[in-house]
């Protein structure tokens, strides 16, 4: 199946600092997920790439697809307490017969 | 209830027993997903339902792992002869169609001692 490598593992950083994560896939994604997990809690959507280059914003929160459909990543502005969690890159097979999900972002950040 | 919903939240079965993990999903949300996430680990892929209909069991990690959905709506994931293995949250997910979001319930902790 499709490998998702996500980088980095884990992040910490002060509230008010910027953050960047990304994703990067051994095969072409036609759509790029990303999700955030809280403890004890199922995965939330955040943003839904569909287009190469796309570039999408949700709040704080910009994600894109990268131009070679294999790489996305996401940015978070000015970070604040409950942005502490799990961030997730997904992607569907061509025929959304699976859901493949990297291994994840752990993201710590001190007030 | 609005959301998706899972039962039992927690489950401690001994290894050698057989456990049904349930899903009820978000109404008329004609996909439903299944996932397996380790401790500190992303989300295990397992079998997709379309309708009534999973059109590829290959995610399901053994022949002991089956799952079926019923009136399009509620569905159950059975383990038979669980291992230590086995222990992991089962998630289960729904979406309107195959393209929508995925919506998430809480899941379902299995441990087996």
């Amino acid at each position: 199946g499709q490998q998702l490598n996500q980088s980095p593992q884990s992040m910490f950083i002060q509230e008010g600092e910027d953050v960047s994560m990304n994703c990067t896939s051994s095969s072409i994604f036609n759509t790029w997920l990303w999700y955030k997990q809280d403890p004890g809690e199922g995965p939330v959507l955040l943003i839904a790439l569909y287009k190469a280059g796309e570039l999408t914003s949700n709040g704080r929160l910009t994600a894109q697809f990268g131009i070679t459909r294999k790489d996305s990543f996401l940015n978070i502005s000015a970070s604040i307490p409950s942005d502490v969690g799990i961030y997730f890159c997904a992607g569907p097979e061509y025929n959304f017969n699976k859901f493949y999900f990297g291994s994840g972002t752990k993201l710590n950040v001190k007030p | 209830g609005a959301g998706v919903s899972q039962s039992p939240s927690n489950k401690v079965t001994e290894k050698g027993k057989d456990v049904e993990l349930r899903c009820d999903p978000i109404s008329g949300h004609t996909a439903l997903y299944w996932y397996r996430q380790s401790l500190g680990q992303g989300l295990e892929f397992l079998i997709y339902f379309q309708g009534n209909s999973a059109p590829d069991k290959s995610g399901l990690p053994s022949d002991r792992f089956s799952a079926e959905r019923t009136g399009g709506s509620v569905s159950t994931l059975t383990i038979q002869r669980t291992q230590q293995e086995d222990s992991a949250v089962y998630l289960c997910a729904s979406s309107f169609g195959t393209s929508g979001e995925q919506f998430f319930g809480p899941g379902t902790r299995l441990t087996v001692l």
